[in-house]
């Protein structure tokens, strides 16, 4: 099985910051790595499939980087809705722990 | 527009059998490229994907899972049912059906999730 850990766990940060998350596979799953959203009691929402390619109607300060086994999500310019948890998930299958952004 | 919703029995005893119906409307099953998964979250705990079906009848299962899951599709009536043998008190959580494309290898549009509690 390919394993996939996420680092930080949990990251406090301030509207305006620039907040990066990292994804890494136990090994090479070439480009197919998704990334999700969630807010407490709501269902996932994708932003992020292909490492790179950034899902329908998701804000551009959203973009995500990689390939084999090292990912990067990036918010540019965190804002007031942005702060959830955020799961990276290798192609259509298992999930990463998640990271939790919190309001510094 | 596409849509799923899920159903199914809120509280199970351990030991029984769990049976989750996902209804889909917007796409087709017979569809070349589509999918519908399902994907777990006990309460504070991460998502956990369970099983997947695709419009050709491929079929893929979380190994660890594996011996307990069964996917099945009806195409005529827009439903995926996952079938969960043996359920446990651990198996507590919010069950998620969602939709995949074969090209992009990811969910979605998701279902708003059904809550399902072992307890005897």
């Amino acid at each position: 099985d390919i394993q996939m850990t996420q680092s930080p766990s949990t990251l406090s940060a301030s509207v305006g910051d620039r907040v990066t998350i990292t994804c890494r596979a136990s090994q090479s799953i070439s480009s197919w790595l998704a990334w999700y959203q969630q807010k407490p009691g709501k269902a996932p929402k994708l932003l992020i499939y292909k490492a790179s390619s950034l899902e329908s109607g998701v804000p551009s300060r959203f973009s995500g980087s990689g390939s084999g086994t090292e990912f990067t999500l990036t918010i540019s310019s965190l804002q007031p809705d942005d702060f959830a948890t955020y799961y990276c998930q290798q192609y259509n299958s298992y999930f990463g722990p998640g990271t939790k952004v919190d309001i510094k | 527009q596409i849509t799923l919703k899920e159903s199914g029995p809120t509280l199970v005893k351990p030991t029984q059998t769990l049976t989750l119906t996902c209804t889909f409307s917007g796409f087709s099953l017979s569809t070349s490229g589509v999918g519908v998964g399902w994907i777990r979250q006990p309460p504070g705990k991460a998502l956990e994907w369970l099983a997947l079906i695709y419009w050709n009848d491929d079929k893929r299962y979380s190994p660890s899972l594996k011996s307990r899951l069964t996917i099945t599709k009806d195409t005529s009536k827009n439903q995926v049912v996952l079938t969960m043998t043996n359920m446990d008190p651990v198996d507590t959580a919010t069950y998620y059906c969602a939709h995949i494309h074969f090209t992009i290898r990811a969910f979605d549009i998701w279902g708003q999730g059904t809550m399902v509690t072992v307890s005897s």
